[in-house]
């Protein structure tokens, strides 16, 4: 069954301190990995998307990386507005459906 | 311009009664989700529209009946609600079927008291 795993569940980063979020990933057939945002009251908001094992994508301080089995997110010198939770999505061969993660819910100290 | 916009935005209401949640997009998009969030924060299709026509129907209670008027537009009933019906409720948009990036409302959150 295609499932979706992410670590760590909460990670308080003081600013300026890189950190990376994890994401799992069992899925047949991969058509596309995302990365979304989700602010407090708010829904997901869409970052990046990433195809196939040793693509990556940047996003000002937010750098998404994939392999075969996981994905993580880079977050260089963060900064208070960065916090959030961080939702990881696939898609594979039923294209029809996504599966989330539960997200990393980031706090960034100033 | 609100791209995908859900009412209400909060929903309180008792067991046992019936209540409906209205989506609406204004992207051009062919296809249209409803997602429930629980307390863990797992985001779980409960159904896809696309055109008008049901494309997924994930082992949801009968009581949860979607309905598209026109493929702007998709809405939730939901009969003799539970308490196990609590979350938060998001619809969501993409292009065409199986299109990403998808684009989420802000969610309805339903408490059953």
């Amino acid at each position: 069954e295609d499932q979706v795993t992410q670590s760590p569940e909460a990670l308080r980063l003081q600013e300026g301190e890189s950190s990376s979020l994890n994401c799992s990933y069992t899925v047949s057939g991969l058509r596309g990995l995302f990365w979304y945002r989700q602010d407090p009251g708010k829904g997901p908001e869409f970052l990046f998307t990433l195809y196939s094992a040793g693509e990556e994508k940047e996003k000002e301080r937010l750098k998404a990386t994939l392999t075969k089995k996981e994905s993580f997110l880079h977050i260089t010198a963060p900064k208070p507005e960065d916090s959030a939770t961080y939702l990881c999505a696939v898609q594979g061969y039923n294209f029809n459906k996504f599966y989330f993660g539960s997200g990393t819910k980031l706090n960034v100290k100033p | 311009d609100t791209a995908v916009s859900q009412t209400p935005k909060y929903l309180v209401t008792q067991m046992g009664n019936d209540k409906s949640i209205k989506c609406e997009q204004n992207l051009g998009h062919d296809t249209m989700y409803w997602y429930k969030q629980d307390s863990k924060k797992f985001l779980k299709i409960m159904f896809s529209y696309n055109n008008k026509e049901l494309i997924i129907n994930e082992t949801v209670p009968n009581r949860f009946s979607p309905k598209s008027p026109d493929k702007a537009h998709l809405n939730l009933h939901i009969n003799s609600l539970e308490l196990g019906d609590s979350a938060v409720y998001f619809c969501a948009s993409s292009h065409r079927q199986g299109g990403q990036p998808q684009h989420f409302g802000d969610g309805t959150r339903l408490s059953i008291l």
